[in-house]
């Protein structure tokens, strides 16, 4: 069964340093790859959704994707204290599965 | 925007006691998910459908029974809830399916078995 790894678990940047986050997946037929945000009580929200190798851009959010590498990132460019919340990785071929998640922590 | 609600917000239980959480989509979607996020195993499924009266197992489904009357209410009922259930949950619902899906979740429940 897909194996989906987050790391770090934490992680604490300063107001408009960049943020980066890493998925490793076990999978390599997988070929859908999204980024889901989920704010302290709420649900997930999805950011960017990736299918080819290389980057895709929304708005602040940019995923990296290398399938020979097994990898996947999620950079946020500027981050706000607002985008202090649990990131989530999620990989599919077929069904979802999700990663434990980052909890990143923005600082003024 | 796709809307997907969830009831109660929290729930206490009884060990023993049944309990039913509720889910209801306005997005017209097929597809419904439970799953169920603890520290340290992310989000796992349990129990999804696709469409009006029909449920399939997920990864975890022991301990569980779903019910989809409609395309816009899917239930999770816990039969005999015990502590072990502990969690939170969250209903998802998604068109078109497979890799391409894209997953609409609600705002969770928690719920505690004591």
């Amino acid at each position: 069964q897909q194996k989906v790894q987050q790391s770090p678990e934490s992680l604490t940047v300063s107001e408009g340093a960049m943020a980066s986050l890493n998925c490793t997946f076990s999978d390599g037929t997988s070929d859908n790859f999204r980024w889901y945000r989920q704010h302290s009580g709420k649900g997930l929200e999805m950011l960017v959704s990736i299918f080819s190798d290389g980057e895709k851009e929304e708005g602040r959010f940019t995923a990296h994707l290398n399938r020979a590498s097994l990898h996947v990132s999620l950079h946020i460019r500027e981050p706000q204290p607002s985008d202090s919340a649990v990131y989530l990785c999620a990989v599919s071929p077929n069904r979802i599965f999700f990663g434990d998640g980052t909890q990143l922590v923005v600082k003024p | 925007e796709a809307a997907v609600t969830q009831s109660p917000r929290n729930k206490v239980a009884v060990t023993g006691g049944k309990v039913t959480l509720s889910c209801n989509q306005t997005n017209n979607h097929n597809n419904m998910y439970w799953y169920r996020q603890d520290t340290g195993h992310g989000l796992r499924l349990i129990h999804y459908s696709y469409g009006a009266g029909s449920t399939e197992k997920g990864d975890i489904p022991d301990g569980y029974k779903a019910s989809r009357p409609s395309q816009e209410n899917f239930s999770l009922i816990l039969e005999l809830a015990t502590p072990s259930q502990t969690s939170v949950y969250f209903c998802a619902s998604g068109e078109l399916g497979g890799s391409a899906e894209t997953l609409y979740f609600g705002s969770g429940t928690r719920l505690t078995v004591l």
